[in-house]
């Protein structure tokens, strides 16, 4: 059984201000990295899908990073804004579970004080 | 495109009753995947097909639960008899590989509620 963990749980971060969150995963087979935005009563929303180590993602305000030998990914927020709130859920994709088959972290909830 | 689409968003139901939950994936995704959301476990898989064949069942929980594709833009999740442990959220989601990853979008979620 794979695990992936998040961290921290939930986060609370001045608007205006920078954060950043962590997801962990198991390095080995490792084949991809998912990051998705949930806000509450909606579906999950895809931000980014990365595979190469060293892989950085960019999409606004909203970055990422990976790395495959220690087996995490940082979710990085410049700026924050109040519709940045929503849960930031992490996947992973590892050949030897499945082929498709991601392992959910349990996220990491933000909410943004005005 | 119009994304993955469920049906119902909303399902009440008492316990013993049959409920199906319907889906639809996006055009041209071959893979399609069954989920469940709960405070307790969060976000599980149930099922996933590929080309319309199960290909993972392993999260379903039990014989009261079973999904169907008959073909590549139609699947079923249906729970008989329903049980009130049953509420939760049922996400469909589908996947299309983009040539370097496997990329799965999520529909709407049916809120089941069995009371």
């Amino acid at each position: 059984i794979l695990n992936v963990e998040q961290s921290p749980q939930s986060l609370h971060v001045q608007e205006g201000d920078s954060t950043n969150f962590t997801c962990s995963f198991p390095s080995s087979n490792f084949y991809a990295l998912h990051w998705y935005r949930w806000e509450t009563a909606k579906s999950p929303e895809a931000l980014f899908v990365m595979t190469l180590n060293g892989d950085e993602k960019k999409k606004g305000r909203i970055s990422a990073t990976l790395n495959t030998k220690e087996g995490y990914s940082y979710l990085y927020i410049k700026g924050s804004q109040p519709e940045d709130s929503a849960t930031y859920l992490c996947a992973s994709l590892n050949e030897d579970v499945g082929n498709e088959k991601l392992t959910f972290g349990t996220g990491t909830r933000l909410t943004i004080i005005p | 495109d119009a994304g993955v689409i469920q049906s119902p968003r909303h399902e009440v139901t008492e316990m013993g009753q049959e409920v199906t939950l319907r889906c639809k994936p996006i055009s041209g995704h071959n893979s399609l995947f069954w989920y469940r959301q709960t405070m307790m476990r969060g976000l599980e898989l149930l099922i996933y097909f590929n080309n319309n064949v199960p290909i993972d069942d392993s999260g379903m929980p039990e014989d009261r639960f079973s999904a169907k594709m008959p073909n590549a833009s139609f699947s079923t999740l249906k729970i008989q008899p329903s049980e009130p442990r049953d509420s939760a959220v049922y996400f469909c989601a589908s996947s299309f590989f983009s040539g370097t990853a496997y990329e799965q979008y999520f529909g709407p979620g049916t809120r089941l509620t069995v009371t």
